[in-house]
């Protein structure tokens, strides 16, 4: 398996505050990274993609890549009680496979 | 996004038996699935990969004569788990690859199945 690493967490922050949450990844033939958000027993739904090195934006999401430092994080503004959950970082490898890491729990304090 | 349909969503099954789980891509064609088992707390663990019309690719540590694919037509790629056991027990979910506009591609998850073994 191709290593994609995330701090575990908990993560804690006050409603209305930004998340900001961190990956890295191993392999460096990646071709593109991608953030899932998971509750509790449900399947990952995706949240956002990135292939290019800088920022990507999509409503209160921030995606950012920087290819040379294999690191990709993901930035939640105005955080809503609604957005808890963990959320997995996921790389796709030269070879199309999907890697994901082991998630970050995020608690969104009302 | 895309829709995959993973049925069944729950099954529990007796120590020894088989338990077959469909993963069905609805709008479109699925030339690649992936199939993925997640414990309590844990992260996806990719199991393999399922090509239409060829042999699954599975990951090193995954038995292939114990998690049998079959991926016969481009919306349906099946795992059966054979002679289960309870430390099978686990969140099994499918993905499908949907081909994107140069050579981008995402990645949509069908429901899972929460498999029981007793």
């Amino acid at each position: 398996q191709k290593e994609v690493e995330q701090n575990s967490g908990p993560l804690s922050v006050p409603e209305g505050a930004i998340a900001s949450l961190n990956c890295t990844y191993s392999d460096r033939g990646s071709q593109s990274f991608f953030w899932y958000r998971q509750y509790s027993g449900k399947s990952p739904e995706l949240i956002m993609f990135i292939y290019s090195n800088g920022d990507k934006e999509d409503g209160r999401f921030t995606a950012q890549l920087n290819k040379a430092s294999q690191y990709v994080s993901l930035l939640i503004r105005d955080s809503q009680p609604s957005d808890s959950a963990t959320y997995l970082c996921a790389v796709r490898s030269a070879g199309n496979q999907f890697y994901f890491g082991t998630g970050t729990s995020l608690t969104v304090i009302p | 996004g895309a829709v995959v349909s993973q049925h069944p969503s729950r099954v529990i099954c007796k120590s020894g038996t088989s338990v077959k789980i469909e993963c069905r891509s609805l709008d479109f064609q699925a030339t690649t699935m992936f199939w993925y088992r997640q414990f309590p707390k844990q992260s996806l663990m990719l199991m393999a990969t399922s090509n239409e019309g060829s042999k699954a690719t599975y990951e090193q540590g995954v038995e292939k004569d114990k998690f049998l694919i079959n991926h016969a037509s481009l919306t349906l790629s099946t795992l059966t788990v054979t002679s289960a056991h309870p430390e099978d027990s686990s969140f099994y979910i499918c993905s499908a690859r949907v081909p994107g506009q140069g050579g981008n591609t995402e990645a949509f998850f069908g429901q899972g199945t929460r498999l029981t073994v007793v």
